[in-house]
């Protein structure tokens, strides 16, 4: 059964630093994994989504690596900014499922002014 | 930027009441789905539709819960015995394609059981 975890929990920095956000999967069987943004009492914003067959994404300051064989994924933010706050969440869709979203438990991400 | 559409933004209910949760997917969308999420814990997946039938679905998604695509447009969770442990925020989302696109999720409807 696919686990994903994601450490740190909780993340609080300085404005302007670069930043690195962990998530590792326990079966690399993977579809392609997702990366979303939620903010206090609302949605879920997608990010980032990386194919199996891929090994980065990168959309404006983010960037998000996928590692099959190791079973972890990172997203990169580059000179955070206080509006990056938010709860960072990653998602695999594993292979044999109809596409459903297995989800980590999230990092909470403060960027300080 | 076409978005899902999720009403009512919260609910509050009394124990044992129905409740029915509403969606708009974004209209070329052909995948739906539901997801639920208690307070502090992960966001859980609940059911998936596709083709006006049911793809998939949780252990969560037991008798209690159904879901329908009445229309064209809307696209509903309803529980019909709700239990204190049914609060949560639940999200419905959807996608063009299972695995090649993202999903846009809606904004979440808040269910409160009393």
């Amino acid at each position: 059964k696919q686990e994903v975890t994601q450490i740190p929990a909780a993340l609080s920095v300085p404005e302007g630093e670069n930043l690195v956000l962990n998530c590792s999967f326990t079966d690399s069987a993977i579809y392609n994994l997702q990366w979303f943004r939620q903010d206090p009492g609302k949605g879920l914003t997608s990010l980032l989504l990386i194919q199996s067959s891929q090994r980065e994404q990168t959309s404006g300051r983010l960037n998000a690596s996928l590692d099959k064989s190791s079973g972890r994924s990172t997203l990169y933010i580059a000179a955070s900014q206080p509006g990056d706050s938010a709860t960072y969440l990653c998602a695999a869709v594993n292979g044999g499922s109809q596409g459903n979203l297995i989800f980590g438990k999230g990092t909470k991400l403060s960027v300080k002014p | 930027e076409p978005e899902v559409t999720q009403t009512p933004s919260h609910q509050v209910t009394q124990m044992g009441q129905e409740v029915i949760l509403r969606c708009v997917p974004i209209s070329n969308h052909l995948y739906f789905y539901w997801y639920r999420q208690i307070l502090g814990q992960k966001v859980e997946f609940l059911v998936s539709f596709y083709n006006n039938e049911i793809s998939e679905k949780s252990e969560i998604f037991d008798d209690q819960f159904s879901v329908e695509r009445p229309d064209g447009s809307n696209f509903t969770l309803k529980i019909r015995s709700t239990k204190l442990e049914d609060s949560a925020m639940y999200f419905c989302a959807s996608s063009k394609d299972r695995f090649n696109y993202g999903y846009t999720f809606g904004s979440g409807t808040r269910l409160t059981v009393v």
